[in-house]
């Protein structure tokens, strides 16, 4: 049984880029979710993807969007990066239905300059 | 909106010693799931322990159980025969039935585990 895996683990960017985060979800997993942990922080949720639509979605603003695919992996795309973006951006997938069933990956930390 | 509170910034315990760190929620439903959740070092959240509000028994898992005492909206985790390894942040979160699959987390809890 594959874990979640996040791609890359620590990525540095400039105010005003754009960036894409990677997630490859759990075998057999069909829902994925994305947070985003500022430091000394809880994670806050970002948005949810199932079935390669958009499934529920936190407080965050448009710049922040996201796809799923077939293969249920999926990306976090940020526009006009700001420094607050900097964080660690956390990729959960899950088996929509499990109580709990939720495999997170390590993250990927995003430091904005 | 539901908000998870943890009012202990930091904690600390003694090798095989038990300690408990608090969680209190706020939410107007009544079917609804908690959660602790461990983040070491490696970044990755790992699932320790979770509760189903309409279950009155409180959940236990080897080492460690918890309070759950849902007319005072609190949800404390006993960590007994404290480990090293058990050093890390620890989360408490909160997921509605009826929402997707959102958790709603709270600041977390840093342990400390001295030898």
């Amino acid at each position: 049984e594959t874990g979640v895996t996040q791609s890359p683990t620590h990525l540095i960017k400039t105010r005003g880029q754009q960036v894409t985060l990677r997630c490859s979800s759990q075998s057999g997993h069909n829902t994925v979710s994305w947070y985003q942990q500022a430091l000394g922080q809880g994670p806050q949720f970002i948005f949810q993807y199932y079935r390669e639509e958009e499934n529920g979605r936190g407080n965050f603003p448009p710049r922040f969007s996201g796809l799923q695919f077939p293969n249920y992996s999926s990306e976090l795309n940020v526009n006009a990066l700001e420094l607050d973006d900097s964080a660690l951006y956390l990729c959960a997938s899950s088996f929509t239905g499990t109580l709990g069933g939720y495999t997170f990956g390590s993250g990927t930390r995003l430091t904005v300059v | 909106a539901q908000t998870v509170t943890q009012s202990q910034p930091e904690m600390s315990v003694q090798e095989a010693e038990t300690v408990t760190l608090s969680c209190t929620y706020d939410t107007s439903e009544s079917d609804y799931y908690l959660f602790w959740y461990k983040q070491p070092p490696s970044r990755q959240m790992i699932l320790v322990i979770r509760q189903e509000a309409y279950k009155q028994q409180n959940a236990t898992e080897n080492r460690f159980s918890v309070n759950f005492q849902k007319a005072a909206k609190s949800f404390s985790l006993k960590i007994s025969d404290s480990q090293l390894g058990d050093a890390a942040m620890y989360f408490c979160a909160y997921r509605s039935a009826r929402d997707t699959d959102k958790l709603i987390f709270g600041t977390g809890t840093r342990l400390q585990v001295f030898p």
